[in-house]
């Protein structure tokens, strides 16, 4: 079955500090999104992204879709303590398909 | 619009008994997805419901079961609970666009086997 595969597991970085996130699909993707969970909470949709090679940007967030449609990558600039959370990819694997497959999600610690 | 709701928030259970969460999407919403969620496993999809017809299951044994009413509102049942089935219980609802469609997440029955 289609896996998802997301690294890091884990990321502290120092407040101003930038962090990435990648996303690695064992399939071609139709359409690959993104959610935040803050601690205690439930994931909230941010993105999604359906075009080869395509880019999106949320203020200090920057996210990219690969050529082959088959890995994502999630940026954020200058991190902020509000950035805080367990972000994930999911990805849905093509036409007909409903289920969404989420990464296990990269846990970002931010120092003050 | 409201958002997602789920009831019980917190539910406590002995291993061997059965248990229903019940889940109401955002209105206009047709699509209820189920996941799991454990420190391990991550979000594991459980099953996911149109229009009262389940168009897909995760891999989940058959004491997971689930169903839609008319009116949208979902319920998942687990039968003969094991203590491997504590978990965050997430549902989420959607309103089809497209060929993805973002899913608006309920804040989760906390499900504790003891």
């Amino acid at each position: 079955g289609q896996q998802v595969m997301q690294i890091p597991q884990y990321q502290h970085v120092q407040e101003g500090e930038d962090f990435t996130t990648y996303c690695n699909s064992s399939t071609t993707l139709s359409n690959i999104q993104w959610y935040k969970q803050r601690p205690g909470g439930h994931p909230v949709f941010l993105i999604q992204l359906v075009k080869s090679g395509e880019v999106k940007k949320q203020k200090r967030l920057t996210f990219q879709f690969g050529e082959a449609k088959k890995n994502s990558s999630l940026h954020i600039t200058a991190t902020q303590t509000t950035d805080v959370g367990t972000y994930f990819c999911a990805g849905l694997s093509g036409a007909g398909s409903y289920q969404l497959t989420f990464g296990k999600g990269t846990k970002l610690s931010v120092i003050p | 619009k409201a958002g997602v709701t789920q009831t019980p928030r917190y539910l406590i259970k002995t291993r061997g008994q059965q248990v229903t969460l019940s889940c109401s999407p955002i209105s206009g919403h047709r699509s209820v997805s189920w996941y799991q969620q454990t420190p391990g496993q991550g979000l594991q999809f459980l099953f996911e419901y149109f229009s009262e017809t389940q168009r897909n299951k995760g891999n989940f044994p058959g004491r997971f079961s689930g169903r839609q009413f008319s009116n949208s509102r979902s319920e998942m049942n687990v039968s003969t609970l094991e203590l491997g089935d504590s978990a965050l219980y997430l549902c989420a609802s959607s309103f089809r666009q497209g060929i993805g469609y973002e899913q608006y997440f309920g804040p989760g029955t906390r499900l504790t086997v003891t």
